[in-house]
């Protein structure tokens, strides 16, 4: 596709449940972000891969979340357990610069709701 | 840690007026990168403009602008002639090695 696809664009699940999110960047760029979006605020980086590695996962809040991009393409954010501090908007944003220095691409988001 | 900060939660402009939405930053790095974000209720980030800091001169996309002051770590961005699209977030972002840092936004109200 043209642009960065996010999938489910809504998910609503129960608190305890497992979720994954799907993210599909731009062909050919080999950088992609993972944010977290809460209500009102700014977009919360966490994670960041490079091709396949993650390059800096500093941004995940706790051994809950997880990111996986097995092919250097497609990327899936997962999250176990979840609970009802984990609704949010989660951005994904793909670049094919590498250092941070260009712009990012964003996915319209997937909007997870967790009851 | 890298920090930015946009004091302005919410901002009002008439149509085809001038309106500046400002924003501070923090760090101890020399070179980085500066952006401006505009977030409309589509949830899609779209690139407004773009501000290298080894860069003086302070950029320009049409009707966009920023006021760059390195020294202050001050990053204000000048929306001229403003139009009914312009309502929407708009996010102030730092960058230097890969993890970039967003304010908590400003929302921009556009009059007719």
């Amino acid at each position: 596709g043209a642009g960065v696809s996010q999938t489910p664009s809504n998910k609503v699940t129960e608190k305890g449940k497992y979720v994954e999110l799907r993210c599909d960047p731009i062909s050919g760029h080999t950088a992609l972000y993972w944010y977290r979006q809460s209500l009102g605020q700014g977009p919360e980086f966490l994670i960041y891969f490079q091709g396949t590695g993650a390059a800096d996962d500093s941004g995940l809040p706790n051994d809950r979340f997880f990111a996986v991009r097995p092919e250097g393409s497609v990327s899936t954010l997962k999250i176990q357990r979840t609970e009802r501090g984990d609704s949010a908007v989660y951005l994904c944003a793909s670049s094919p610069f590498t250092g941070g220095t260009g712009e990012l691409f964003f996915g319209e988001g997937s909007r997870l709701t967790v009851l | 840690a890298q920090t930015v900060t946009q004091s302005q939660p919410e901002m009002s402009v008439q149509e085809a007026e001038t309106v500046t939405l400002s924003c501070t930053y923090d760090t101890s790095e020399s070179d980085y990168y500066l952006f401006w974000y505009k977030q409309p209720p589509s949830r899609q980030m779209i690139l407004v403009i773009r501000q290298e800091a080894y860069k003086q001169q302070n950029a320009t996309e049409n009707r966009f602008s920023v006021n760059f002051q390195k020294a202050a770590k001050s990053f204000s961005l000048k929306i001229s002639d403003s139009q009914l699209g312009d309502a929407a977030m708009y996010f102030c972002a730092y960058t230097r090695n890969n993890d970039m840092r967003f304010g908590a936004g400003t929302r921009l109200t556009v009059k007719p």
